[in-house]
């Protein structure tokens, strides 16, 4: 067990709903990062949140959007859902903002599927 | 772009013999290259991480490789057993946000 927690474990919406994705760190960390996992491709990083800040930007679409709580929790929300946006979501924690030695934790991932 | 390529994408050894998992970087800069290992139905774990100022490391039964100047680093699995069938992910990083996974090994190792 990794110490990040996140739920829904599954979700299962219509096409142009909305949905939020929770995510709780490791206790101490203060960085969260949430990850899109398709089918056929690998991890693609959306967004990090560090200390409640918003840190570095991936690949995140305009339709989602995301924010770290003051008790360092964070929320992934999903918005306009296409069939596309159907995945793993995970979520990973670290101890600091990001720096070279710091180790990324994740968490057992959302399953959205969008029908 | 950055990119991280890795091979196979599906590997299946008999237990007991050894598995080789090969992962190329494209960013001269990355200096941190972790492996994590998925098993269904849950989220990637750390198993082994390497940094650029170290050629090998070991930890048990797995080891990984890297060479900076052609830029690939490999594992190493050796003495396979049932328990190490998983999608096993190769990363390179220059700090956390910016990690580059490969795109995954299918491993199944047969009893």
């Amino acid at each position: 067990d990794s110490g990040v927690t996140q739920t829904p474990k599954h979700l299962i919406t219509a096409t142009g709903q909305r949905v939020t994705l929770r995510c709780s760190p490791r206790s101490g960390d203060l960085s969260v990062y949430w990850y899109q996992q398709s089918l056929d491709q690998g991890l693609q990083f959306l967004i990090q949140y560090y200390n409640g800040e918003e840190r570095a930007k991936g690949n995140i679409l305009e339709r989602f959007s995301a924010q770290q709580f003051p008790d360092l929790h964070s929320e992934l929300n999903l918005s306009s859902l296409e069939l596309g946006d159907s995945a793993l979501y995970f979520c990973a924690s670290s101890v600091g903002g990001g720096g070279a030695k710091e180790k990324l934790f994740f968490g057992s991932g959302t399953q959205l599927s969008v029908l | 772009g950055e990119n991280v390529e890795q091979h196979p994408s599906t590997l299946s050894v008999q237990e007991g013999d050894s598995a080789v998992i090969k992962c190329t970087y494209s960013d001269s800069a990355s200096n941190y290259f972790p492996w994590y290992k998925q098993e269904l139905g849950k989220g990637p774990q750390l198993i082994i991480d390497i940094r650029s100022n170290v050629g090998e490391k070991k930890d048990q039964r797995i080891a990984v490789t890297l060479n900076k100047t052609a830029k690939h680093f490999s594992l190493h699995i050796t003495e396979t057993q049932p328990e190490d069938s998983a999608v096993y992910f190769c990363a390179a990083s220059q700090g956390t946000y910016k990690y580059i996974f490969g795109t995954g090994t299918r491993l199944k190792v047969l009893a």
